[in-house]
């Protein structure tokens, strides 16, 4: 069974910036949800995706938006990077079900300069 | 006021001792309770998973909810060096689009 995989693993970015981050899901999962994390804090949830349609949305503004594939891979991206946006982002998948456990990839760490 | 409340430590103990982690929260909707351990710069690990009130034991590890007082506990039985984390409490709610509310985490060191 292969796990959720991230891509990249660290990305700097300029402020003003554009970025995609990738995220594939576990074997069997076709739900997709992304967390950020700053250092020190628990993740916060951005949106979860299920059969290719935004699912839910945390309290994060338009710029940050995503995607999710027929394979049920997903992307997030993140216009006009700020400086507060560096942090953990984390992909985890599941399965459909209101009690669904989440399985998470290992992150891309995100600096903005 | 957060919704869940989670002690940052960091909590020490020695090799072998028994460790009790908590969660308070504010949402009595809250209906799935999880423990995740992360370790530095990595993604979270799923360690326990409960559902409603009640306890949960899987290995060294036991998990306790008690929702009349908006409680969970994560207990380590002989506890190793290799335990050494940040243990994450993360809860939701039926209807919630299955959204995790997480704790900030409490660090946790074991002493060899």
């Amino acid at each position: 069974e292969t796990g959720v995989t991230q891509s990249p693993t660290h990305l700097i970015k300029t402020r003003g910036q554009q970025v995609t981050l990738r995220c594939s899901s576990q074997s069997g999962h076709n739900t997709v949800s992304w967390y950020q994390q700053a250092l020190g804090q628990g993740p916060q949830f951005i949106f979860q995706y299920y059969r290719e349609e935004e699912n839910g949305r945390g309290n994060f503004p338009p710029r940050f938006s995503g995607l999710q594939f027929p394979n049920y891979s997903s992307e997030l991206n993140v216009n006009a990077l700020e400086l507060d946006d560096s942090a953990l982002y984390l992909c985890a998948s599941s399965t459909t079900g209101s009690r669904s456990e989440q399985y998470f990839g290992p992150g891309t760490r995100l600096t903005v300069t | 006021q957060k919704e869940v409340e989670q002690d940052p430590g960091p909590l020490s103990v020695p090799e072998g001792a028994i460790v009790s982690l908590n969660c308070t929260y504010s949402n009595s909707a809250f209906q799935y309770f999880m423990w995740y351990r992360q370790y530095s710069r990595k993604g979270p690990e799923l360690l326990m998973y409960t559902y409603s009130s009640g306890n949960k034991e899987d290995g060294r590890f036991t998990a306790q909810v008690d929702k009349s007082s908006k409680y969970i506990s994560l207990f380590i039985r002989d506890s190793q060096p290799s335990d050494s984390a940040t243990y994450l409490c993360a809860m939701g709610g039926e209807g919630s689009n299955y959204q995790l509310i997480w704790g900030a985490g409490t660090k946790l060191i074991i002493k060899p």
